[in-house]
């Protein structure tokens, strides 16, 4: 079946504007995370859904990042006034259940460059 | 809050030889920690995972152990072939997120 996918795939902003990042979780995934990955490093973690609750966002930088999974379904992760410390890959991942032992898969990715 | 530490950075063996990362956290709340194993250019992917309650655990030339006490686990990888090559992530799963170490990089020469 389909995994998880995120879109766009590629995003070049320049700094000020605001950026959309989609991702599609693996149907049935209660859970879905987002992290944020350097190059050369380990995902860092932003910010958890368990269906259409947002359940912990400690891990966003500031006010400018913010997150919605309206549906339970599709997430939306969103930068206003982008800033260039702000360029790196961002992934999601989704989960089947909630339990935190359940393997979570990631997606692609959408790497994000402020120029 | 949970931190994991990872080590070494970079490793290099030849292929038919053992690799061994070792990653260490700090909040004893923590009670899951899986391996992640990622490719140029790829996404993450688990390989191998383990719960607090298991001291360690094997699948074909991969393994992983478990000391809750020295808060330590670690990934095995025996008779390494150059298709393991790849960067490693540790990573424990402390309330409702997963903490992840900063990654290994593993060279297998042929």
């Amino acid at each position: 079946g389909a995994g998880v996918s995120q879109s766009p795939r590629y995003k070049v902003t320049k700094r000020g504007q605001d950026v959309a990042l989609r991702c599609d979780p693996i149907s049935g995934h209660v859970s879905l995370y987002w992290y944020r990955q350097a190059l050369g490093q380990g995902p860092e973690f932003l910010t958890y859904f368990n269906y259409e609750a947002q359940q912990d966002k400690s891990g966003l930088p500031n006010d400018r990042f913010s997150a919605e999974r309206p549906e339970g379904s599709i997430s939306t992760l969103t930068i206003q006034r982008t800033e260039q410390r702000d360029s790196a890959m961002y992934r999601c991942a989704s989960s089947f259940t909630s339990a935190g032992y359940d393997e979570q898969f990631f997606g692609p990715g959408t790497r994000l460059t402020v120029l | 809050g949970e931190n994991v530490e990872q080590h070494p950075s970079t490793l290099s063996v030849q292929e038919g030889d053992s690799a061994v990362i070792k990653c260490t956290y700090s909040d004893s709340a923590s009670n899951y920690f899986p391996w992640y194993k990622q490719e140029l250019g790829k996404r993450p992917q688990l390989i191998i995972d383990i719960r607090s309650n298991v001291g360690e655990k094997k699948d074909q030339r991969i393994a992983v152990t478990l000391n809750k006490t020295a808060k330590h686990f670690s990934l095995h990888i025996t008779e390494t072939q150059p298709e393991d090559s790849a960067v490693y992530f540790c990573a424990a799963f402390y309330t409702d997120k997963l903490i992840f170490g900063t990654g290994t990089r593993l060279q297998v020469f042929p």
